[in-house]
């Protein structure tokens, strides 16, 4: 098992609301990258977060952000929830530009009725 | 656009079989090509490829990169049912170290 951790591990939402997620990164790393993956895809990448600061962003609408905190956790929100974000929500928590050392959480499972 | 494609989507195989998983890519400023192996959730690191040609193995499992042709191979033999998982291949980008993934080929090991 990795050390980091991902909260809840389901949830269940109403079309319209808004969620949080969260991600513990594992211990000296900086970076947390997010992805969405839905059922029998592969993960698409949201954004990343370095040092607090979003360094890169996927095809997602606004209405997908984050942060990142001084510790380096982050947190993923997604407002006005669509039926289509239904999907498994990974997190990765590595050294910036090293994506071989990353290490992925257990992922929540968000579906939204 | 980049993209990364993985064929085949699904393959179901005897015990001891021997399989081939491919995954051919496009993608402007190709750094790496990586495996992943997904059981249920957390994809686990399986091998990081950069250059053509040189085989990276591990027990039964053994990839090779083509970037001349723009594909890999994950080839595992003597299968067993633990190898049972979804295989994933991603690309990094050298541009912005970002993964572009493929959809994965979902392997069923009968016993």
């Amino acid at each position: 098992e990795t050390g980091v951790t991902q909260s809840p591990t389901h949830l269940i939402k109403t079309r319209g609301q808004q969620v949080t997620l969260r991600c513990s990164s594992q211990s000296g790393h900086n970076t947390v990258s997010w992805y969405q993956q839905a059922l029998g895809q592969g993960p698409q990448f949201i954004f990343q977060y370095y040092r607090e600061e979003e360094n890169g962003r996927g095809n997602f609408p606004p209405r997908f952000s984050g942060l990142q905190f001084p510790n380096y956790s982050s947190e993923l929100n997604v407002n006005a929830l669509e039926l289509d974000d239904s999907a498994l929500y990974l997190c990765a928590s590595s050294l910036q530009g090293r994506n071989t050392e990353a290490f992925f959480g257990q992922g929540t499972r968000l579906t939204v009725v | 656009e980049d993209k990364v494609v993985q064929s085949p989507l699904s393959l179901v195989v005897h015990e001891g079989d021997t399989v081939t998983l491919n995954c051919s890519y496009e993608v402007t400023n190709f750094r790496s090509l990586l495996w992943y192996k997904q059981e249920k959730k957390a994809p686990t690191f399986l091998f990081m490829l950069t250059s053509s040609g040189i085989e990276k193995k591990s027990g039964r499992l053994s990839s090779i990169l083509d970037k001349k042709e723009l594909f890999s191979i994950l080839n595992i033999t003597a299968t067993q049912t633990g190898d049972s998982a979804v295989y994933l291949c991603a690309v990094e980008s050298s541009s912005n170290y970002q993964l572009i993934w493929g959809a994965g080929t979902k392997l069923i090991i009968k016993p």
